[in-house]
C-alpha cells in the first residue's frame, strides 16, 4: 500500500539551508509534492515533481528525486524566520486527484 | 478570490449532537475531498468525491457522512459526533485532470466534541 514516511522536526538557524526529507513506498507515484502549512492555516503547495525528473528549482526551493531510493528532499536556501512551519510531503498516481501525505515535518528556524 | 470556504471556523459540541460543517469552492473544481489533521498523524483523507453525485471513503470514513448535491458545495457530517473526532478538519479541492493538480486547502474547522 501507499506509505510517505518524513522526519518530524528539524531545528535550523536563520540564513542556514534546510533539507527535508521524505520517503514513500509506491513505485507507480507520479507526482510527489510538498505542502507547507502555517501556524493557524490550511496547506500551500510550494512545489511538486513529476517522477520523470531528478531536480527541480524554484527560487530558494530544490528539490530533489531519487526514483531509485523512492527519496525525495526539499532543501530551502539562506531559511527565514518566516519560513517555520510544518511541510508535507504527498504523493500522487497519474490520473488521479487522491493524495496521499506524510505526517508533516516542523520546521523551527531561529534568529 | 479564488478560494475553499469553511463553515464554522471553530465549534464546541456536545456527544451524540448531529453537526454539519460546510465546505464551498468557487474554482469550478470537480475534486473535493475532506481531511482530518491530528497531532503526529498528519492529514488522514475521510472522504473525497470526484464530482457531483460521486463519493467515496477516504481512510477514515467511519463516523462520518457527506453529500455532493452541487458542484461547488462538499459539506461533512457527523450524525452522532463522539470526543475521538476532536480533531482540525480541512477541506480541499481541485481539477480532476490528476496531471501535478493542486489541491486548494480551505482554513480548517477546528472541532471539540465534549
Amino acid at each position: 500500500g501507499e506509505d510517505v514516511e518524513q522526519s518530524l522536526f528539524l531545528s535550523v538557524r536563520e540564513g542556514d539551508s534546510s533539507v527535508i526529507n521524505c520517503t514513500y513506498t509506491d513505485s507507480s507515484s507520479t507526482y510527489l509534492y510538498w505542502y507547507k502549512q502555517e501556524p493557524g492555516a490550511g496547506l500551500q503547495l510550494l512545489t511538486y515533481i513529476f517522477s520523470n525528473m531528478d531536480m527541480k528549482q524554484d527560487q530558494r526551493l530544490t528539490v530533489l528525486l531519487n526514483k531509485k531510493d523512492k527519496h525525495l528532499s526539499l532543501r530551502i536556501a539562506d531559511t527565514q524566520t518566516g519560513d517555520s512551519a510544518i511541510y508535507f510531503c504527498a504523493e500522487s498516481l497519474s490520473g488521479y486527484s487522491t493524495l496521499t501525505f506524510g505526517k508533516g515535518t516542523m520546521l523551527l528556524v531561529s534568529p | 478570490e479564488a478560494q475553499v470556504t469553511q463553515n464554522p471556523r471553530y465549534l464546541i459540541t456536545v456527544t451524540g449532537k448531529k453537526l454539519t460543517v460546510t465546505c464551498s469552492q468557487n474554482m469550478n473544481h470537480e475534486y473535493m475531498s475532506w481531511y482530518r489533521q491530528d497531532p503526529g498523524l498528519g492529514l488522514r483523507q475521510i472522504y473525497y468525491s470526484m464530482n457531483v453525485e460521486v463519493t467515496d471513503k477516504g481512510d477514515v470514513p467511519e463516523g462520518y457522512k457527506v453529500s455532493r448535491k452541487e458542484k461547488r458545495n462538499f459539506p461533512l457530517i457527523l450524525e452522532s459526533p463522539s470526543p475521538n473526532q476532536t480533531s482540525l478538519y480541512f477541506c480541499a479541492s481541485s481539477t480532476n485532470r490528476g496531471n501535478g493538480n493542486e489541491q486548494f486547502f480551505g482554513p480548517g474547522t477546528r472541532l471539540t466534541v465534549l
